[in-house]
């Protein structure tokens, strides 16, 4: 099975300032048509998740342009460019490349 | 407009079975894969089982042989069987429809006790 590796899991961010978010695969997400099989999702206390970034790299339809992806192989970012109030949750990585689709452990992002 | 809807939950004896439905409007249950993920009290998001749109379900290990997801086009429903429950099983449970769209339910609770 593909482990995730989120961190940190606690992230203290003070509003507009900017946020990153790693997540390691023990196996690559790339596939051999040249994307990265690698979700971000939020989740907000009391909601369902949210999708924010589909193939490492591609915003969701609604999604704000202060959140992006970045990465490819192993190695993934979720970058904050100004936290907001409405940002708090808890992210979690996912990887759909094989089964079973694994999260990573979800890091917890709060307001200073 | 997109809705997930699951249904099904409920409090269930150590041992029992349910079956957990996910009621789609807005998009073909049967175009996109949909994934079932559970999430225990307090703590992060499981994956359960897929199936995909050529009708392959796989399974994470905890539910081979004891969990079945399938899905009905006619009614445009997703599906997921739960036999031999254990306390561990219990968690919110939600259907999700895979990336790009990522789309979620708003889940449905399974206790299982006794």
């Amino acid at each position: 099975d593909i482990v995730m590796t989120q961190s940190p899991l606690s992230l203290p961010v003070t509003p507009g300032e900017p946020a990153s978010i790693s997540c390691r695969s023990s196996q690559s997400l790339l596939h051999s048509n040249g994307n990265n099989f690698l979700d971000w999702y939020l989740q907000k206390s009391g909601q369902s998740p949210q999708l924010l970034i589909y193939m490492g790299s591609n915003r969701a339809s609604g999604v704000p342009d202060r959140f992006s992806g970045s990465g490819s192989g192993t190695d993934f970012t979720l970058r904050i460019s100004r936290v907001e109030a409405e940002d708090v949750g808890v992210y979690y990585c996912m990887q759909t490349l094989q089964t079973p689709h694994t999260f990573g452990q979800g890091t917890k992002l709060e307001i200073k | 407009e997109v809705q997930l809807v699951e249904s099904g939950g409920g409090l269930v004896q150590p041992g029992g079975t349910l079956r957990l439905s996910c009621a789609v409007s807005g998009f073909s249950v049967s175009s996109n894969y949909m994934s079932w993920v559970r999430q225990a009290p307090g703590k992060g998001l499981e994956w359960v089982s897929v199936i995909f749109i050529s009708g392959s379900t796989y399974y994470a290990d905890f539910a081979k042989g004891r969990f079945t997801i399938s899905r009905d086009n006619s009614k445009n429903t997703l599906y997921l069987e739960m036999n031999s429950l254990r306390a561990e099983d219990t968690a919110m449970y939600y259907c999700l429809r895979g990336a790009p769209a990522g789309q979620w339910g708003q889940g449905t609770l399974v206790t299982v006790s006794s």
